[in-house]
């Protein structure tokens, strides 16, 4: 069974930029939650979806967004990008919303 | 407010030794409690949660609703234990989402 994928796994932005990370999940897994770690922060809850529908959202600012797709891939996007922001981002997935199966993670670097 | 706190940053112990990785949380209703563990250059990977009351890799937790703990327990550790440990708190009013603790960093030595 395949795991959890993430693409890009690395990515290099500049203040002002959007980008947008992708995230598929274990076939059968119709969870798909994303979290933020960063070295001062550490593991941040961003959103989760389920069957295309967000069900939770953390408290980040607009600029973060995301959207999950009918095969349950999901994307998320930040628009305008803050230094701030540079962190690992991970994905996770699961089949109703516990037992979290996490990818690699996207590590975005913003200059 | 739910919160997860994980007071030590660092726990170096020597193998064979028992470790205790203390987790302490604040939450006012029926909170669901788990620990993740990331060995070095893999990923974050579910260890254990309180409902399953389970023993995974030889470790154990307790959830001890008075003190609002959760430490995981190991009697003899090994060195293939060293990782990063995070203990988790998901609530009943905030759907699937996890509230991490900053993590213990476990070094056990030879």
């Amino acid at each position: 069974k395949a795991g959890v994928t993430q693409t890009p796994r690395y990515l290099i932005k500049t203040r002002g930029q959007q980008v947008t990370l992708s995230c598929s999940p274990i076939s059968g897994h119709r969870s798909v939650s994303w979290y933020q770690q960063t070295p001062g922060q550490g593991l941040q809850f961003l959103f989760e979806y389920f069957s295309e529908t967000q069900r939770n959202k953390g408290n980040f600012p607009g600029r973060f967004s995301g959207r999950q797709f009918s095969n349950s891939r999901s994307e998320m996007n930040v628009s305008t990008l803050e230094l701030g922001d540079s962190a690992l981002y991970l994905c996770a997935s699961s089949l109703g919303g516990t037992n979290l199966v996490f990818g690699p993670g996207t590590r975005l670097t913003v200059l | 407010a739910q919160r997860v706190t994980q007071p030590e940053k660092l726990l170096s112990v020597f193998k064979g030794a028992p470790v205790e990785l203390k987790c302490n949380y604040s939450y006012s209703g029926s909170p669901e409690l788990f620990w993740y563990v990331q060995y070095s250059r893999q990923r974050l990977q579910l260890l254990l949660r309180h409902i399953s009351r389970e023993s995974i890799k030889g470790f154990t937790a307790d959830l001890n609703k008075g003190e609002t703990s959760f430490h995981l327990k190991k009697p003899f550790a090994q060195e293939e234990d060293s990782a990063m440990y995070y203990c988790a708190l998901q609530g009943s009013n905030s759907g699937y989402a996890l509230n991490f603790g900053k993590g213990t960093s476990l070094l056990v030595t030879p």
